[in-house]
C-alpha cells in the first residue's frame, strides 16, 4: 500500500522568513496531494493541492510542487506569519479515495 | 453551511462499555471515513466507505465497526473500548467524482475519547 513520508518533524523559522515541507510518497498510482493545516484544537482544514497532471501551484504565499518521476512534492510558504504556526500534513490519494498522510511538521513561526 | 459533524466532541469512558461517535455531512458526499490521530504517528485511516453499505478496513481497523446505512451518517463503534484507543478521532468525506471541488476531503472538528 502507498506510503507517505513527511520530513521534518518540526520546523521553526523567524516571521518573513520562507518554510518548507517535503514529502515523499511509494505508490506511482496516487494522482491527487493535498495539504493540510491543522490549527490547535481544530480539525485539519485543506490549504492547497495538486493534481498529478501539474508540476507546480500556488496561492497567495502557499505554492506546492510534485515530481512524479521522483515520487516527491513540497510546500513552500514565503513571508511566514505568526498565524502560519500550526501543524501541516500531507497526503497522497488516489482519485480522491484511500487517503494516506505524513506524520505532520509542526512550523512555528518566531515574531 | 457544508460541514462534516461529529458527536461527541469530548468523551471520557471506561474498559467495555460501548460507545458510538456519530458523524453526519451535508454535501451528499460517496466517500467517508475515520481516522485516529496520536502524536508522532499523523493521522491513520480505520475504516472507509466508498458508498452506502460498502466499508473496508483501514490500516487499523482493530477495536473498531462501522456502519453506512445512509449517505450522510457514518457512525463509528467502540463495542469493548481499551485505553489503547485514547486518541482524537477524526471523520472526514469527500466526493471522488469529477468537477470543481472532487477529491477535497472535508474533515470534522474531532474527537477527543478517553478511556479509563
Amino acid at each position: 500500500g502507498e506510503n507517505v513520508e513527511q520530513h521534518p518533524s518540526t520546523l521553526s523559522v523567524q516571521e518573513g522568513d520562507s518554510a518548507v515541507i517535503k514529502c515523499t510518497y511509494s505508490d506511482s498510482a496516487s494522482n491527487y496531494f493535498p495539504w493540510y493545516k491543522q490549527e490547535l484544537g481544530k480539525g485539519p482544514q485543506l490549504i492547497i493541492d495538486i493534481r498529478s497532471n501539474v508540476g507546480e501551484k500556488k496561492d497567495q504565499r502557499i505554492a506546492v510542487t510534485l515530481n512524479k518521476t521522483a515520487k516527491h512534492f513540497s510546500l513552500h510558504i514565503t513571508e511566514t506569519q505568526p498565524e502560519d504556526s500550526a501543524v501541516y500534513f500531507c497526503a497522497a490519494s488516489i482519485y480522491g479515495q484511500n487517503f494516506v498522510f505524513g506524520p505532520g511538521t509542526r512550523l512555528s513561526v518566531l515574531p | 453551511e457544508a460541514q462534516v459533524t461529529q458527536n461527541p466532541r469530548y468523551l471520557i469512558t471506561v474498559t467495555g462499555k460501548k460507545l458510538t461517535v456519530t458523524c453526519s455531512q451535508n454535501m451528499n458526499h460517496e466517500y467517508m471515513s475515520w481516522y485516529r490521530q496520536d502524536p508522532g504517528l499523523g493521522l491513520r485511516q480505520i475504516y472507509y466507505s466508498m458508498n452506502v453499505e460498502v466499508t473496508d478496513k483501514g490500516d487499523v481497523p482493530e477495536g473498531y465497526k462501522v456502519s453506512r446505512k445512509e449517505k450522510r451518517n457514518f457512525p463509528l463503534i467502540l463495542e469493548s473500548p481499551s485505553p489503547n484507543q485514547t486518541s482524537l478521532y477524526f471523520c472526514a468525506s469527500s466526493s471522488p467524482k469529477g468537477g470543481s471541488g472532487a477529491n477535497v476531503l472535508t474533515f470534522g472538528a474531532g474527537s477527543r475519547l478517553t478511556v479509563l
